[in-house]
């Protein structure tokens, strides 16, 4: 099982629909979970972190996490072409590993 | 801030050479990170260093590979000899604090390593 583990896509999604990336984790001791964006060619930018249970939301972005579950998600509303790029998970604080260990990433395609 | 500083950005070499990257990380972060992307293992972290000391290098994938942080303004990864397989992009990241599991990593621009 891999440590973190994202749907590599292509998810499809049209131009104003809401985006729904998904993400598991398999260390219970995980404190941290971060959500980076790539471009094709480009560096991770990170789009926002959560560390509580819940909702968060910044912006057309909304993160979800879920510990009992292991589960962390990426709603992105409104999606533009603009939108469209690689999605890392990245989770980490645990006192397993200290690390910040990065999915796969999902590609995300808006189509105008 | 001009962020995070990577040289060169694309680096073409022959087998068997000597490859030689190098990081200037943001200004008053307190940790540096070196990860490598390929398209079949994803983004690895390679090795971090926290106040310019090196933490876990765990992720070094053999002796081949050398890391230094001589000041807190810049890192070198090194390679000697490369080989094919180590083809990829590598990137060298920050953060302000010495969580690394915790803290927002900055990533730089990347170096796209060829090895013929």
């Amino acid at each position: 099982q891999k440590e973190v583990e994202q749907n590599s896509g292509p998810l499809s999604v049209p131009e104003g629909a809401i985006a729904s990336l998904n993400c598991t984790y398999s260390d219970r001791g995980s404190q941290s979970f971060f959500w980076y964006r790539q471009y094709s060619g480009k560096s991770p930018e990170l789009i926002m972190f959560i560390y509580s249970n819940g909702d968060k939301e910044d912006g057309r972005f909304t993160a979800q996490l879920n510990k009992a579950s292991q589960y962390v998600s990426l709603l992105i509303r409104d999606s533009q072409p603009s939108d469209s790029a690689t999605y890392l998970c990245a989770v980490g604080g645990s006192s397993n590993t200290g690390k910040l260990i990065f999915g796969q990433g999902t590609t995300l395609q808006v189509k105008p | 801030d001009a962020g995070v500083i990577q040289s060169p950005r694309h680096e073409v070499t022959e087998m068997g050479q000597e490859v030689t990257l190098r990081c200037k990380p943001i200004s008053g972060h307190n940790s540096l990170f070196w990860y490598r992307q390929t398209m079949m293992r994803g983004l690895e972290l390679l090795i971090y260093f926290n106040n310019n000391v090196p933490i876990d290098d765990s992720g070094m994938p053999e002796d081949r590979f050398s890391a230094k942080m001589p000041n807190a303004s810049f890192s070198t990864l090194k390679i000697q000899p490369s080989e094919p397989r180590d083809s990829a992009v590598y990137f060298c990241a920050s953060s302000f604090g010495t969580a690394p599991g915790t803290d927002t990593q900055y990533f730089g621009p990347g170096t796209r390593l060829t090895v013929l």
